[in-house]
This record gives C-alpha cells, structure tokens and sequence, in this order.
C-alpha cells in the first residue's frame, strides 16, 4: 500500500501524559500536512511542512504540540501534557508540490484517535 | 480567506434515487474545489476535484459535481444513490497552504 500511513490508530491516554503520533506520507510527495478533526466537524488545519521545513501553523498549533519532519520524508506529532480538550483524530495527509495554492490534491491517512482520560 | 459552506447537516434519499449534496464557496481568485468522503472511523478519502475546464467533473465511485460560478456553487451528485454511499461527506477549497473544510454534510441512503 503506497498511501499514507499513521501510527497508532488509536491512542488513550491519561491527562498530562505526553503522546506521540507518526506519519508516513506518499514516497514522492514532498509536502506534509497535520489536521485535527473532531466529532461532527470538519478537520481543522495544524501545521505544513515542504521537505522537512514547517512553513506554517495554526493558531490551533499551542506551545504544548510540536511537529518535526527531519529528513523530509516521516513526521511526527507530539503532544505534550496532554488535556481532556486534545481528545480527537489527528490526520496526517500529504501532496506533490507545486505552487502555492495550487490545484494539487491532499491524501489523508486514516487517522490516528487520541483519548485523553 | 477561502471557505465553503455545507447548508445541510443531514440528506435522506432512497436507495436508487438521485442525491445531491450541496455547497457553496466564498474564495478570491480561481477556486480549486474539492470532495471528500469519511466512513466511520476512517480518514478522508478524496473523490474529485475541479481545477479548470468542464464545469462537470467526474469523480470515484459514480460521483460527479457541478461547479457554477454565477452560484458559487459546486454540488456533490450521483444519479443513483447506493446504500454503502452513506458516509460523511466535505466539500474543501484550496488555501494558499493547506485545505479549509466545510462541515460536513452526513448522507443516509435507505433501502
């Protein structure tokens, strides 16, 4: 399967514990994105990365998440003293690169489901 | 900034009917649209988009959408609705960096 892979699927954990998610993107894509999805909304966009810089990030983005993609190809997503408000899916998704705004299409992963209890 | 708007939270249709899920966009410049659909538990998956060219694209599934500009509207349709098209369906519209999503409009097709 060359889609975008996440990993764990499902994470439950207690508050103030810290989580980590991986995302594996299309081999020759080069753009990577971070969404935040909870029940009956819409994702909510997090953070960009081209290669392995991070070009943008949302306001959602607090001081207690942080991104990294090192080499430009996985990225990670951590969550640091995690609170009940955390709880959702976090999407990775990923597209080739072109110009900003472009008409490229973004594949997503399946998701990874936190649980802060 | 670019947005879409999903009027309908909920569409009911018979299975074998036609279904339309609507929306509506608000964006500067050229409008790059986009449909999704999510199953439960599942991530997004993408099932067409309209760039340039013919206002009717064709997309997986049997899905087409019909971009008006006069409208502003791009409308998710499927002459024949399935039971296992019921999912939750987004409309998007390409940002400069990412993707805005509607809401999500949830489809239920009855046997």
């Amino acid at each position: 399967d060359t889609g975008v892979s996440q990993d764990p699927r499902h994470k439950i954990t207690k508050r103030g514990q810290n989580v980590t998610f991986r995302c594996d993107p299309i081999s020759e894509h080069n753009r990577l994105y971070w969404y935040r999805q909870t029940l009956g909304q819409g994702p909510e966009f997090l953070t960009y990365f081209q290669n392995e810089a991070q070009l943008e990030k949302s306001r959602l983005l607090s001081d207690r998440f942080s991104a990294e993609r090192p080499k430009g190809s996985f990225s990670t997503l951590e969550i640091q003293r995690t609170e009940q408000g955390d709880s959702a899916m976090y999407l990775c998704a990923s597209s080739s690169g072109g110009d900003r705004g472009s008409g490229n299409t973004i594949y997503f992963g399946e998701g990874s489901w936190l649980t802060v209890v | 900034a670019q947005s879409v708007a999903q009027p309908e939270d909920q569409v009911n249709v018979a299975e074998g009917n036609p279904l339309t899920v609507k929306c509506t966009y608000s964006v500067s410049g050229n409008p790059y649209l986009f449909w999704y659909v999510q199953y439960p538990n599942r991530g997004l998956q993408f099932l067409l988009k309209y760039i340039t060219g013919d206002n009717l694209v064709k997309g997986s599934y049997g899905f087409e959408a019909e971009f008006n500009k006069s409208q502003t509207s791009f409308h998710l349709k499927k002459p024949s609705a399935l039971v296992s098209d019921s999912a939750l369906y987004f409309c998007a519209v390409r940002d400069i960096n990412d993707m805005r999503f509607g809401a999500g409009t949830r489809l239920t097709v009855k046997p």
